[in-house]
């Protein structure tokens, strides 16, 4: 099978540009979740989709939203970055996001805003 | 709030030595699962080891092996015989609830020196 597929890999916008990252979970998992890693504050969860619904969101502002087709593959998008939105933004799939599943991460997006 | 605490943030191990990563977590759920995960330069985060809560006997993956202790809600991972593909940043992280998000502590820094 293959793993959870991130692009772009690397990007570079300037402040006030919007950004949209897209994640294909592994074949047969329906559940998506969003990660945002920087050096100072580590892995913080942006939210969770599953079966196309948001079910589980973190605690970041409004500029930054999600959604999940119904193939499961799934997009966030960033509204007017921000400096501090640069990071290395990680997607990772699981079958149904149960309690007891793996979550297998994608290689990640590294997002710099100038 | 729910919290993973890793005290060490590098660490460095000679070649087939043997190394311990501590990490500590607060909750107050009884059942949850506790996970390693790590992630080596550039490439992406893969799975370690996983424990499940309600079981005492500890969790072993080849070398990787975890000490749990619920009632200190510790759990340390242990290294044996290190290879220099250990070198990565290894994150400890809890799930909770059944479509909750995954917490994650800071990471520690392991470098496995020749």
């Amino acid at each position: 099978k293959a793993g959870v597929t991130q692009t772009p890999r690397y990007l570079i916008k300037t402040r006030g540009q919007q950004v949209t990252l897209s994640c294909s979970p592994i074949s047969g998992h329906r559940s998506v979740s969003w990660y945002q890693q920087t050096p100072g504050q580590g892995l913080q969860f942006l939210f969770e989709y599953f079966s196309e619904t948001q079910r589980n969101k973190g605690n970041f502002p409004g500029r930054f939203s999600g959604r999940q087709f119904s193939n499961s593959r799934s997009e966030m998008n960033v509204s007017t970055l921000e400096l501090g939105d640069s990071a290395l933004y990680l997607c990772a799939s699981s079958p149904s996001g149960g309690l007891e599943e793996t979550q297998y991460f994608g290689p990640g997006t590294r997002l710099l805003v100038l | 709030a729910q919290t993973v605490t890793q005290s060490q943030p590098e660490m460095s191990v000679q070649e087939a030595e043997t190394v311990t990563l501590s990490c500590t977590y607060d909750t107050s759920e009884n059942n949850y699962y506790l996970f390693w995960y790590k992630q080596p330069p550039s490439r992406q985060m893969i799975l370690v080891i996983r424990q499940e809560a309600y079981k005492q006997q500890n969790a072993t993956e080849n070398r990787f092996s975890v000490n749990f202790q619920k009632a200190a809600k510790s759990f340390s991972l242990k290294i044996s015989d290190s290879q220099l593909g250990d070198t990565a940043m290894y994150f400890c992280a809890f799930r909770v609830n059944y479509g909750q998000n995954f917490v994650f502590g800071p990471g520690t820094r392991l470098s496995v020196l020749p």
